[in-house]
């Protein structure tokens, strides 16, 4: 099985940069996906990682340790619109692939 | 490129009543997942199939829910009876196939309140 633990809430300042932990258990990794969730909306993707090392998109990042079970997700300039649920999710070879998802990380962007 | 498709939006039952969801996929993706996000948490895996076949529902409550893609494309959800546990928002989601870097495309959800 998988175990994914996340923080559940953080504020930041508008312009800061904030960073987003997700440490996970799974016996058959296979990547790992962080999405965002604006309330009432569907989650979107925002990277996958599935080797060790920083993965830069724009003013998203994540970085992947496999031997610690541990990822971050840095957000970068942040902008009101960036106030949302961030979700880690792990992929598990051992359990037909399936992605689980933890239960997210509410960030709350203030001017 | 046509999203993930679902309806209906928000749907309102009694406990008890039987309830179905419908979800059409982005064209020419095999692989359908159906997931149940209850407020405050991430979203919980029910049933994976790829193409018309079940690849994991070893999460679904098979006694009162059931899932079907007969054609390999659309998919319906059903509940039957539902539980006022059952109260969520149901997220239908779909990927290229099940490689482990594609990454899954979700629709807007069904909104489910059971009274």
């Amino acid at each position: 099985g998988q175990n994914i633990d996340q923080p559940t809430e953080m504020t930041a300042t508008e312009g800061a940069i904030v960073q987003i932990n997700c440490t996970y258990q799974t016996s058959g990794f296979n990547g790992l996906f962080w999405y965002q969730q604006h309330a009432g909306e569907a989650p979107t993707f925002l990277s996958y990682n599935v080797l060790d090392g920083l993965e830069e998109k724009g003013r998203f990042s994540s970085f992947l340790s496999r031997s610690k079970g541990y990822s971050y997700l840095l957000l970068k300039e942040l902008q009101m619109k960036d106030s949302a649920s961030y979700l880690c999710a792990v992929r598990d070879l051992k359990g037909n692939n399936r992605l689980a998802f933890g239960k997210g990380n509410q960030v709350v962007v203030i001017p | 490129e046509a999203g993930v498709a679902q309806s209906p939006r928000y749907k309102i039952i009694e406990k008890r009543q039987s309830v179905a969801f419908w979800c059409n996929p982005i064209s020419g993706h095999a692989t359908l997942y159906w997931y149940q996000q209850i407020l405050g948490q991430g979203p919980k895996l029910l049933i994976q199939f790829q193409n018309n076949g079940v690849v994991d529902d070893s999460q679904l409550p098979k006694d009162r829910f059931s899932a079907e893609r007969l054609k390999g494309v659309d998919s319906t959800l059903k509940i039957q009876p539902a539980k006022l546990e059952d109260s969520a928002v149901y997220l239908c989601a779909s990927s290229l196939d099940m490689g482990g870097n594609s990454p899954l495309h979700f629709g807007n959800g069904t909104r489910l309140t059971v009274t």
